[in-house]
């Protein structure tokens, strides 16, 4: 089945530092990918979506200067975490839309992110 | 946004117990997909349903569509603990997926 590699799955670092999480559809072409926040025991709470070639669609109360999204290419959405603070740990999934199998849609293992 | 309500949000059985999951909105969905999700790792899917009033199998777990397409249920049937974890329903309305609040189940042996 159709695979999305998600890296780094682990990630800590220090406040203020910029932090890159790439998603990437190995074996099709993903034109639309979704970013979503996860909380200790909560569900997902999507962030944005990201269409290949253009801006991303952030949700409401989502800072759109502090979570950049790019999805340069068909295969690959990066989000970045800018000036990254402790409010800002949390588990960040990502998912892309794979039209060729019926528009199912394939998560990332994740990616949980630590601010010291 | 689209809002999915998902309860109950915990549940704690004993091997063997069957357990049924709903999920209810008030909003039309063109389908609606299952997933069950293990700390530390993304969701992976179980089931996607389409058509209203559909009933999909997968070994002991069961799962229906509403026929207004605006509600499903997940029923397990002799739980294992193998079984627990989060289980998540979303609803797809296009070109977004909208996550009810997950139920987190614990099958103790």
């Amino acid at each position: 089945g159709a695979v999305v590699s998600q890296h780094p799955s682990w990630v800590i670092c220090k406040s203020g530092t910029s932090v890159k999480i790439e998603c990437r559809s190995l074996d099709f072409q993903a034109t639309t990918m979704f970013w979503y926040r996860q909380f200790p025991k909560q569900s997902l709470m999507l962030m944005a979506t990201s269409n290949e070639g253009s801006k991303a669609t952030y949700e409401q109360g989502v800072e759109k200067d502090k979570f950049l999204i790019n999805h340069a290419s068909l295969t690959l959405s990066t989000l970045t975490v800018t000036s990254a603070h402790p409010e800002d740990s949390s588990f960040y999934i990502c998912s892309a839309r794979d039209r060729g199998l019926g528009e199912k849609l394939f998560f990332g293992s994740g990616t949980q992110l630590s601010v010291l | 946004t689209q809002l999915l309500e998902q309860s109950p949000q915990f549940l704690s059985i004993q091997e063997g117990e069957n357990l049924t999951v709903y999920c209810n909105s008030s909003s039309v969905f063109s389908s609606l997909q299952w997933y069950r999700q293990e700390p530390g790792e993304g969701p992976v899917l179980l089931v996607t349903v389409v058509t209203g009033g559909e009933v999909k199998k997968l070994k002991r777990l069961t799962f229906q569509f509403g026929d207004a397409r605006k509600d499903s249920s997940l029923h397990i049937t002799a739980a294992q603990p193998g079984d627990t974890g989060l289980y998540l329903c979303a609803g797809d309305a296009g070109n977004m997926l909208t996550f009810g609040g997950g139920t987190r189940l614990m099958v103790k042996p």
